[in-house]
């Protein structure tokens, strides 16, 4: 059964860096039929797709948010992360990992599976 | 690219059928069969309940459908259950190869 599961700091400083790891097991990473994304949810808020990568290290991101995300993988170890800067309270939200199928075409169309999710607070 | 449209919530009792619309652009739900609808129980991760606008994966109960009309999805759960009280979020894929959520709807059954 695949699983995925969020790591990383629980709390960080207005205007640094959060940085979190998605680690997937049960399945490879460098599969070709999936790509693999981060999605956020501000407490008591909708969710919101932060970006998504393929093994090959393309990705797609949230426009609204590119200028401060970069998404990367790591093969080696079934693992692929995210990086966001210059966070803000703004940016306060449980973060969730996830697996998207592909059409036929190899475009990321659903998330599939989940991570349980992880609560980022950004405070001094 | 703003959020898909979803009611900010709805109610049933139980038994009874309900539905929850989405609606977007012809740039995403409309332009493509490429919706999906999670159900997000209380401090848990949203859960896939359909996929390419009708599909249901395995486990999930036949209860659930999806359909589509123009650019408006709908979900729509039948033989409404307490278990189902949950919050519910749309999600389409969009002409710019990105992904996009609604607001969410939140169920309460009566």
């Amino acid at each position: 059964q695949l699983q995925l599961q969020e790591s990383g700091p629980g709390l960080v400083k207005p205007s640094e860096t959060l940085s979190l790891t998605c680690t997937v097991s049960g399945g490879s990473i460098s599969s070709s039929s999936y790509y693999w994304g981060w999605i956020r949810q501000p407490p008591g808020k909708g969710l919101e797709w932060i970006g998504s990568i393929y093994y090959s290290g393309s990705t797609y991101y949230n426009p609204s948010l590119k200028s401060r995300v970069t998404i990367s993988v790591d093969t080696s170890k079934n693992q692929f992360s995210l990086k966001l800067s210059s966070v803000t309270a703004a940016d306060t939200a449980v973060y969730y990992c996830a697996r998207l199928s592909t059409n036929d075409y190899g475009d990321a169309i659903v998330f599939d599976y989940w991570g349980q999710g992880t609560l980022v607070t950004v405070s001094s | 690219q703003s959020a898909l449209t979803q009611p900010a919530s709805v109610s049933g009792s139980p038994g009874q059928s309900i539905t929850i619309s989405c609606t977007g652009t012809s740039s995403d739900v409309g332009g493509y069969n490429y919706v999906s609808w999670y159900q997000q129980h209380p401090g848990k991760a949203p859960k896939l309940m359909i996929y390419e606008v009708s599909n249901r994966p395995s486990g999930v109960s036949n209860r659930f459908s999806g359909s589509k009309s123009g650019n408006t999805a709908s979900l729509t759960i039948s033989g409404l259950q307490a278990e189902d009280e949950a919050d519910y979020y749309c999600s389409s894929y969009t002409s710019s190869s990105t992904l996009l959520f609604g607001g969410g709807t939140k169920l309460t059954v009566l």
